[in-house]
This record gives C-alpha cells, structure tokens and sequence, in this order.
C-alpha cells in the first residue's frame, strides 16, 4: 500500500522561483494537513484541508497557497521562494474529520526543500 | 491562545538509562497522541491518550495523561539503541487543528 506520496522528495530552487508541492493519499482519507520541519521548531501547520472543497490556515501560512484538488490530492504552493522557507515539508491525511476523538495522522516521506 | 511546551529538548543517555519527554498544555486537552521519528524519516503514530489519569504501556514505554489533561508524559525504561529519535505530542488546537509538540530529541550511547 502506497498510503501517502508526496513528489518530490528533493529539490533545491532559487530565491523569487515558485513550485507546487504535489501530495496524494489512497485511504480515501477526508482530511489533509501540511507541516514544515526546522531544526528545534517541531512540525508547524502551515494549511489544513477538513474535507474535499475546504481549506485553512494553519499555524505559519504566510508565503504558501493551497489545493485540494480532490479527495486524494492536497498541493502546497510557494508562489515566490525565499531562503526561510528552507525546510522539510510532510504531508498527512487522517480518515475523517472532527479529531474529538483523534486519529493517527499518516504522514508521507516528506519533500527536503532548499532555496538559495 | 493554547501553549503546549515539551521539554526537554535534547537528552542524551547511556544505553540502559531510563528517558522521559513532557508534554504540558495551558489549557485542557480533548486528547493527545505520541509519535516518534527516526533520522531522516516521518512522525509515525504510537499511541492515543483520551481518558484523565490513563496509563498505557507498549513494551518499555509507559504514556500517562495527566489527571486535569493538560500534561502528559512518555518513559522509556532501558533505552536501547533503537530507540534513538525525536518524540512528539500531538493535541487538537481546536476543532481539526492537529498541532505537534516541539519534540524531543533522544540520544542513546552505548
């Protein structure tokens, strides 16, 4: 089971270039999240998305847009790079929204970024 | 806003030393999951917690929620080599906003 894929896993851009993130789930998960990793910071919801059609901001939304292109895809945009947004990026899914009562987020491989 | 603080940030031990990561909210928590992350790889879920005082234990590792549910904490007795990682809470800030802890990361030396 491939669970969730996100594409790329590398990439290294340049300050002021933009590039779309690509993340897909085949659990028929409802809800998708995107997080950054920096070293001693954590994981930081950058947007979630509750349900297919619906998207918010999470913790650091700034510089970053969002799709969800349908049930099982959940794209982050960077529409001009700078160098602080460095960083590791994770896409989740969990099953169905309403966490009340929590669910295991299942997390990709994560897409290393760096920009110069 | 809700604060949630894991401590401590680091922590190295000697093969066989016991380990243990804090989790501490300012606010009441609806529930809170550990995940664990290896070098290089992602979170990968290890356990839920909803109950106030609840214990639960995987092995070596004892999770307890605390009884007012704002903290929460993860023991390792004997660390091993395997074990070697970053730690994280995980909580609902408010209706599907799942948000992590700062982590902890451990190192174990033989």
């Amino acid at each position: 089971n491939a669970g969730v894929t996100q594409t790329p896993k590398f990439q290294v851009l340049k300050t002021g270039q933009s590039m779309t993130l690509q993340c897909a789930q085949d659990m028929n998960h409802n809800s998708m999240y995107w997080y950054r990793q920096d070293p001693g910071m954590g994981l930081r919801l950058i947007y979630y998305s509750a349900s297919e059609g619906t998207t918010d901001k999470g913790e650091v939304p700034n510089g970053y847009n969002v799709s969800r292109l349908n049930k099982r895809e959940f794209s982050l945009r960077l529409e001009s790079a700078a160098p602080s947004q460095t960083s590791v990026y994770f896409c989740a899914s969990i099953p169905t929204p309403g966490t009340g009562m929590g669910q295991p987020q299942h997390f990709g491989d994560g897409t290393r970024l760096s920009i110069l | 806003g809700q604060q949630v603080m894991q401590i401590p940030q680091y922590q190295h031990v000697q093969e066989g030393e016991d380990f243990t990561t804090y989790c501490n909210s300012s606010t009441t928590l609806s529930n809170i999951q550990w995940y664990k992350q290896r070098p290089g790889g992602h979170p990968v879920f290890l356990i839920q917690l909803v109950k106030s005082g609840e214990v639960k234990k995987q092995k070596r590792l004892t999770f307890q929620f605390g009884e007012a549910k704002k903290n929460s904490s993860l023991h390792i007795t004997a660390t091993q080599t395997t074990d070697v990682g970053t730690y994280f809470c995980r909580f609902t800030g408010g209706g599907n906003k799942l948000t992590f802890g700062t982590g902890t990361q451990l190192k174990v030396e033989l």
